[in-house]
């Protein structure tokens, strides 16, 4: 167990929808990570949360977005779904920004039907 | 752009044997690159890691060989066991840019018994 939650284990939902996933960091971990791991175009970093701020954006859609709260769990947005956004998201955290060791959750499937 | 080439996609390896998995990266200015593991249902494992400015670095059974000058980095996993059968990606991060993995496309490792 990394000690990174991520809920749902598994999102089923209809085009044009919007979807919210959550992670939960390992305990004083301040860094999210999010990836996107699909068929054709493998794990792919999103975006990165540092302490509540935003740090870097790697190939996130317009459609997607996400934020870290105050008590350090993120979430990401998923809106106006399309089929080709059925994939695993992947939370990691680290303990700081420089995010060498990242642990992962066990992921979100989402399904876009 | 793919900044990290893996290969090979698939391996399949006997008990006891060497498996042996690749990666070129593109970008110098990577300096940090961990291999993760991954089994069938979970988030990805960091497994080891190394930095461009050491050749090898040895865990266990698995050891890690960097060339810099060619930009190259392999895995090799001695005495492969059936528990070894999971995905292996390579991945590289820099150190002052917010540390995202880039990965490479993976490796599906079959050791049989």
């Amino acid at each position: 167990d990394s000690g990174v939650t991520q809920t749902p284990k598994h999102l089923i939902t209809a085009t044009g929808q919007r979807v919210t996933l959550r992670c939960s960091p390992r305990s004083g971990d301040l860094s999210v990570y999010w990836y996107q791991q699909s068929l054709d175009q493998g794990l792919q970093f999103l975006i990165q949360y540092y302490n509540g701020e935003e740090r870097a954006k790697g190939n996130i859609l317009e459609r997607f977005s996400a934020q870290q709260f105050p008590d350090l769990h993120s979430e990401l947005n998923l809106s106006s779904l399309e089929l080709g956004d059925s994939a695993l998201y992947f939370c990691a955290s680290s303990v700081d920004g420089r995010g060498h060791i990242q642990y992962f959750g066990a992921g979100t499937r989402l399904s876009v039907l | 752009q793919q900044q990290v080439k893996q290969s090979p996609q698939s391996l399949i390896v006997q008990k006891g044997g060497i498996s042996i998995i690749n990666c070129a990266y593109e970008n110098t200015a990577f300096d940090y690159f961990p291999w993760y593991q991954q089994f069938p249902g979970k988030g990805p494992a960091l497994l080891i890691a190394i930095r461009p400015d050491v050749s090898e670095k040895k865990e266990g059974r698995f050891t890690i060989s960097f060339n810099k000058s060619a930009k190259q980095f392999s895995l090799h996993i001695m005495d492969s066991q059936p528990g070894d059968s999971a995905t292996y990606f390579c991945a590289a991060s820099i150190d002052n840019a917010g540390n995202m993995l880039t990965f490479g496309g993976g490796t599906r490792l079959m050791v049989k018994p």
